[in-house]
Parts: structure tokens; sequence; C-alpha cells
């Protein structure tokens, strides 16, 4: 089974700031990774699937990148919006799963 | 417009059964795996169960496997998840996701989840 760890847990940031979250996973996953935002009380949305192809509608300041075991969620400046928790999750084996989370706060 | 509407949820006692339902529209649902994740209260996501678009490919998380039994109507544009065995660990909101392709790979929409308690 592979493990997704987030980092760091939360994250204070200013609003116009860049953001940076990681995801790491226990064995190598290739680009078969994807990035989810999730606001209070809201579904999990779709941002970023095969490491770095952005879904339908997200805006170009959400980038993702890496690939293997170590991944990258980039918000180049964020927007008020944007504070909410991320997850990532590995799509590469059987389980598939979700990295703990990562809470953006407002700093 | 994608809606998936979940239902079946409730308040179980440990060790017996629910069956989840997942009605979906908007789209062809015979052309997208489906998956099931769950949020237990204050916590993250976890993966639960998925099925490709023809139930050729299923596979479940470890923490359910054995109990958790997944399955679709392509026919009635549905998805299920039979629960058996159910323990206070397995209390959480579950979600019913569209995949994104045939094969069980990321979800892409998300239904707005039914809520499961396991308690005596």
């Amino acid at each position: 089974e592979i493990v997704m760890t987030q980092s760091p847990a939360t994250l204070s940031v200013s609003p116009g700031e860049r953001a940076t979250l990681s995801c790491r996973a226990s064995q190598s996953v290739s680009s078969n990774l994807a990035w989810y935002q999730q606001k209070p009380g809201q579904a999990p949305r779709l941002l970023i699937y095969g490491a770095s192809t952005r879904a339908t509608g997200i805006p170009a300041r959400f980038s993702g990148s890496g690939s293997g075991t170590e991944f990258t969620l980039t918000i180049s400046s964020l927007q008020s919006e944007d504070f909410a928790v991320y997850y990532c999750q590995q799509y590469n084996n059987w389980p598939r799963a979700f990295g703990g989370g990562t809470k953006v706060e407002i700093k | 417009e994608v809606q998936l509407v979940e239902s079946g949820g409730g308040l179980v006692q440990p060790g017996r059964s629910l069956r989840l339902s997942c009605a979906a529209s908007g789209f062809t649902f015979d052309d997208y795996a489906m998956h099931w994740v769950r949020q237990a209260p204050g916590k993250g996501l976890e993966w639960v169960s998925g099925i490709s678009w023809n139930s050729g490919s299923i596979g479940y998380a470890d923490s359910v496997k054995g109990r958790f039994t997944i399955s679709r109507d392509n026919a009635k544009n549905s998805l299920y998840l039979q629960m058996n065995s159910l323990r206070a660990e397995d209390t959480a909101l579950y979600y019913c996701a569209k995949g994104a392709e045939q094969l069980v790979r990321m979800p892409d929409y998300w239904g707005q989840g039914t809520l499961v308690t396991v308690s005596s």
C-alpha cells in the first residue's frame, strides 16, 4: 500500500503571496497524481491530474509539478477563495490513496 | 451538468449492514468509472472503493476489503456500496464520485455525501 504524506499540515499565507504545498509518495507513482481543493461544508474539487494538467475551469494560478515520489502544488498569488484544504491522491497503484491534506489559512 | 445524489446513510449498530446508493445524471454513466470516498468528522479524505465502467476492474481500501462491496447498474445510472460488519471507525460522510476516465483513476465530480454513523 502506498502512503501519501503531505506537508506542511497547515500553511499560513497572506493574500497575493505564493503558496507551495508538498506531497510525497512512499514509492513511485509515476505522474499518476491528482490534487483536490476542499472548502468547509463542500465536496472536493479536482484541480490537477497527471501531476501537472489543470482540470477544466481551474485558474492558471494553480500549477502542479513533480513525478515519481515528490510532487508540488503551487498557487502563484493567493486569492481569498483559495483558502481551503488541499489533498493529493495517487492512482498508480491499488488501493488508490489520498494524502492527509494541507490547510491553507490566512496569515 | 453532472449530478450525483447519495442516499441510504443513517444510524446503524456495530456489526450491522447498510447499503448506500448513488443516482447519477448529466453524463453518460456507463462511459466512466465510479468511486466511493469517505470523510470522518473533522478528518481527511479516504478512498474507499472504485469500479470501472464495465465492472471489470474493482478495488477496495484495505480498511474495508472483505466487508464492503461496490457495484453498479448501468441501466439505472446507479452506483451502490454494500457495507457489512460495520464498525465505529466506518462513521463518516460517504461521497459518491464520478471517475474522470473509464478506468478507476481519479474522481472529477463529487456528490454532497450521505452520513453513516455506526454506534450502539
